[in-house]
């Protein structure tokens, strides 16, 4: 069975601050990889997605992603967060003929 | 383009009561379907997906049911709630299985 580890629960930065949230998969498998971004109040959004090629990935708002098949690992970075990044992320992963599993999450604050 | 409506926004429920959760999709043929549940800090927990009408599968056993009477309609039921039915369910849909989702505005279920 698929499932997803997202170990940072919440982090807190500064505005202009790097970001990197992981993620890992356990599936042994092809895999299509994806972020996604709910912020305060709104629906849960499609921030990227990895399905083949390239491994670093771009999405919206500026973050990326990194698919690395050896560590099976998608991280989510940013450069330079602002405080309009504050949300939740969710990494999620499906294979084969399966629905998307979710990790459980991780919430980001960013202080101004 | 294609929209997803989910209904009520919210609903309280006193145990033992029956539930029915709708969602249905617009201007988009046979998609398919999903229900999640999400919880604090366990993210989004895949409940039922349907890949066409009356075509339902279960992921995890509890006290719901799903059906999906007509192609973009989708219904979670439960004929007696119990608390722990409480938490926040969304409906999503998808060309494709191993496709994005597209998530409705969600149901926030309080069962007292």
């Amino acid at each position: 069975a698929q499932s997803v580890s997202q170990h940072n629960h919440h982090v807190i930065l500064s505005e202009a601050a790097s970001l990197e949230l992981g993620c890992n998969y356990s599936y042994g498998g092809t895999v299509n990889l994806f972020w996604y971004v709910q912020y305060p109040g709104q629906h849960l959004q499609l921030l990227l997605k990895y399905f083949s090629g390239d491994p670093l990935v771009k999405g919206i708002k500026g973050f990326e992603a990194e698919f690395i098949k050896s560590k099976f690992s998608f991280n989510l970075r940013k450069p330079s967060v602002q405080w309009s990044d504050t949300a939740e992320y969710f990494c999620a992963v499906n294979a084969g003929r399966r629905a998307l599993t979710f990790g459980s999450g991780t919430r980001l604050q960013v202080q101004p | 383009s294609q929209t997803i409506h989910q209904w009520p926004a919210t609903l309280v429920q006193p145990v033992g009561s029956p539930l029915s959760l709708e969602c249905t999709v617009e201007g988009t043929s046979n998609p398919n379907l999903y229900w999640y549940r999400q919880a604090a800090g366990r993210g989004l927990q895949l409940l039922f997906y349907s890949v066409g009408i009356g075509q339902i599968s279960s992921e995890v056993p509890q006290n719901l049911s799903a059906s999906r009477p007509q192609d973009r309609q989708f219904i979670l039921s439960s004929k007696k709630l119990l608390l722990s039915d409480s938490g926040f369910y969304l409906c999503a849909w998808s060309v494709q299985l191993n496709y994005g989702y597209t998530f409705g505005s969600g149901t926030r279920l309080t069962v007292v």
